[in-house]
């Protein structure tokens, strides 16, 4: 176990439809990222926070939005939803920013139909 | 900018025997190198890593790898694979100063009993 969460693991949505993911790091990790994993693309690089505050952006959509709370965990939210967002969204974290390993949640699991 | 690559897709190896998954990288600065492994419907797992230092590293589950400066490799091993270590492995980089840490495309693992 990672000691990082993500709810739900799950999601069947809609075309058109928002939907929030939600990650709680490990404790004591400042750091958060979001990726995405899909069969053609693999694993992309979407945000990064440190401390609440935003420190990298990758290949997000302007669709996409993320925060990170004052208690550090963190929300991806998705909206305007198509069908190429299906994925595998996973949430990282790591004590400091640089060489720390990241620890990974398991993912949710998104599908939109 | 940073890449990576893993040129197989695919490795399959017999339980007992050596095991080797390739990685190259590509950065401008200092390379900051990374194995995960991936189980089925799993977070990533992190392996290894290499900042500095010696060029062999020595990781989790038996696991080394071998950096090579001069050919840009990060190749993983493993003197003797077991079935359990059938997986979804992913070398990654992140170049120094910069807070992305970018995956390859992963080869899949298969040891066969």
């Amino acid at each position: 176990d990672s000691g990082v969460t993500q709810t739900p693991k799950h999601l069947i949505t809609a075309t058109g439809q928002r939907v929030t993911l939600r990650c709680s790091p490990r404790s004591g990790d400042l750091s958060v990222y979001w990726y995405q994993q899909s069969l053609d693309q693999g694993l992309q690089f979407l945000i990064q926070y440190y401390n609440g505050e935003e420190r990298a952006k990758g290949n997000i959509l302007e669709r996409f939005s993320a925060q990170q709370f004052p208690d550090l965990h963190s929300e991806l939210n998705l909206s305007s939803l198509e069908l190429g967002d299906s994925a595998l969204y996973f949430c990282a974290s790591s004590v400091v920013e640089g060489n720390s390993p990241l620890h990974f949640g398991n993912g949710t699991r998104l599908t939109v139909t | 900018a940073q890449s990576v690559a893993q040129p197989e897709d695919q490795v399959n190896v017999a339980e007992g025997n050596p095991l080797t998954v390739k990685c190259t990288y590509s950065v401008s600065g200092n390379p900051y190198l990374f194995w995960y492994v991936q189980y089925p419907n799993r977070g990533l797992q992190f392996l290894l890593k290499y900042i500095t230092g010696d060029n062999l590293v020595k990781g989790s589950y038996g696991f080394e790898a071998e950096f090579n400066k001069s050919q840009t490799s990060f190749h993983l091993k493993k003197p003797s694979a077991l079935v359990s270590d059938s997986a979804l492995y992913f070398c990654a980089v992140r170049e120094g100063g910069d807070y992305k840490l970018s995956f390859g495309a992963g080869t899949t693992v298969t040891v066969r009993a």
